[in-house]
């Protein structure tokens, strides 16, 4: 496989429910990103691991917890989320953080119910 | 921070005309310019990339113009397709510091009429 890939495509759950995304990049970058995608809005910037390291956090709501175990994988783990949260969750790497070129991955449909 | 404003929000085209897509930022330290496409069902992909040494980028039919005095920046893609439907996304990262990140636009949906 190449590129961004992201697992699942779509996901469907409770509010006290416990899931995870899972996102894997084959491009050799350093750098990865967890992005929701909501209708009529900009991309908001979740996380961002540089070197699987997390360096950036936009005041995300503890209920979404990142791992990143290295450079190639990306888990974005739920626990107990709210029907705002359904969104479209977009993985992203970069061959560095600040290098610019962002590569994106197809998505989680995440409905929250 | 960064605001980006992105027009219009839709538009719809006839097949073989050109379609335009405008963006400003404020942030004058911003230096990097992306666009992306992103058809129904996938990520966005990144399409055309412009810095702010470079005022004007060609990729065959698509093209991006940066007006950095009046920071703003347009997507043009000429002789359209249907394949070209989607929607196009403008982004702006500011210099690199600390805290570093892309803002995006909201997004416009464009629609080639056949």
């Amino acid at each position: 496989e190449t590129g961004v890939t992201q697992t699942p495509r779509h996901l469907v759950m409770g509010m006290t429910n416990k899931k995870s995304l899972k996102c894997e990049q084959h491009l050799g970058h350093n750098a990865m990103y967890w992005y929701k995608q909501s209708a009529k809005k900009p991309l908001e910037l979740m996380f961002v691991y540089s070197l699987e390291e997390r360096v950036e956090n936009n005041s995300v709501p503890s209920r979404f917890s990142p791992e990143c175990p290295n450079s190639s994988h990306l888990f974005l783990h739920l626990h107990t989320l709210q029907p705002e949260d359904s969104a479209l969750y977009l993985c992203a790497s970069s061959q560095l953080r600040d290098s610019g070129e962002q590569y994106f991955g197809p998505g989680t449909r995440l409905t929250v119910t | 921070g960064e605001n980006v404003e992105q027009h219009p929000s839709t538009l719809s085209v006839q097949e073989g005309d050109s379609a335009v897509i405008k963006c400003t930022y404020s942030d004058s330290a911003s230096n990097y310019f992306p666009w992306y496409k992103q058809e129904l069902g996938k990520g966005p992909q990144l399409i055309i990339d412009i810095r702010s040494n470079v005022g004007e980028k060609k990729d065959q039919r698509i093209a991006v113009t940066l007006n950095k005095t009046a920071k703003h920046f347009s997507l043009h893609i000429t002789e359209t397709q249907p394949e070209d439907s989607a929607v196009y996304f403008c982004a702006a990262l500011p210099g690199f510091r600390a805290g570093n990140q892309f803002y995006f636009g909201t997004g416009t949906s464009l629609t080639v009429i056949p």
